[in-house]
């Protein structure tokens, strides 16, 4: 049971190139989120899914476009990436409103 | 505006001593508190969850309270370990379901370290 996996866990861009984050889970999960994780501050949701085909922005949506084509993969894509989005991206997922999240290892993004 | 503050930023102690890491929160309306436990390089992993109605709620050597009166909760820390060294975050939930599926409120972490 491999849980919540993100590819590629280290990624430097330069300033323009865009990329695609994989996350994948293995638990038939409903939810999943994505976050970015910057210094001295907390976790901020970018975009999450409440199902398969389904999408919707979180606090910092700007900048990223995310699919859910298959319940088990939520993908996060950076069209033109700035140094602004230098991060670590972690996804999360989770059966239903009440339980825990699963957290993936993170992925550590430098745009340079 | 941070809706959950969590105090010390950073904290060292030595191995085998106690210590105590606070939370306090405005996230309204509640619906329920978890304690995540961060290691460098790595994602949350849970510790404890605790819904309105629940006190304390202990994990082998870690010890979680929570009073919904004053929007307070504490992560005690007994006789701490090496391991012990990661990055606590206090992760509250909002009993909003419209708005990002149940929306989770992360506090920016107290980094615990262990010396020996």
């Amino acid at each position: 049971n491999a849980g919540v996996t993100q590819t590629p866990k280290f990624r430097v861009l330069k300033t323009g190139q865009s990329m695609t984050l994989l996350c994948a889970q293995d638990m038939n999960h409903e939810y999943m989120y994505w976050y970015r994780q910057d210094p001295g501050m907390g976790l901020r949701l970018i975009h999450y899914s409440v199902g398969e085909g389904t999408t919707a922005k979180g606090e910092v949506p700007d900048g990223y476009n995310v699919s859910r084509l298959k319940k088990q993969n939520f993908l996060l894509g950076l069209e033109s990436a700035a140094p602004s989005q230098t991060s670590v991206y972690f996804c999360a997922s989770r059966g239903s409103l009440n339980t825990e999240a699963f957290f993936g290892q993170g992925t550590r993004l430098t745009v340079v | 505006k941070n809706q959950v503050e969590q105090s010390p930023q950073s904290l060292i102690i030595l191995e085998g001593k106690n210590c105590t890491l606070q939370c306090n929160y405005t996230v309204s309306p509640f619906s329920n508190l978890r304690w995540y436990k961060q290691d460098t390089g790595r994602g949350p992993v849970s510790l404890t969850i605790m819904t309105f109605s629940e006190n304390t709620k202990s994990n082998g050597r870690y010890t979680a309270t929570l009073d919904a009166d004053t929007k307070q909760s504490s992560l005690h820390i007994t006789a701490s370990q090496l391991s012990d060294s990661a990055s606590y975050i206090c992760v509250v939930s909002a009993r909003t379901i419209r708005e990002y599926g149940n929306k989770l409120v992360f506090g920016a972490g107290t980094i615990l370290r262990v010396k020996s």
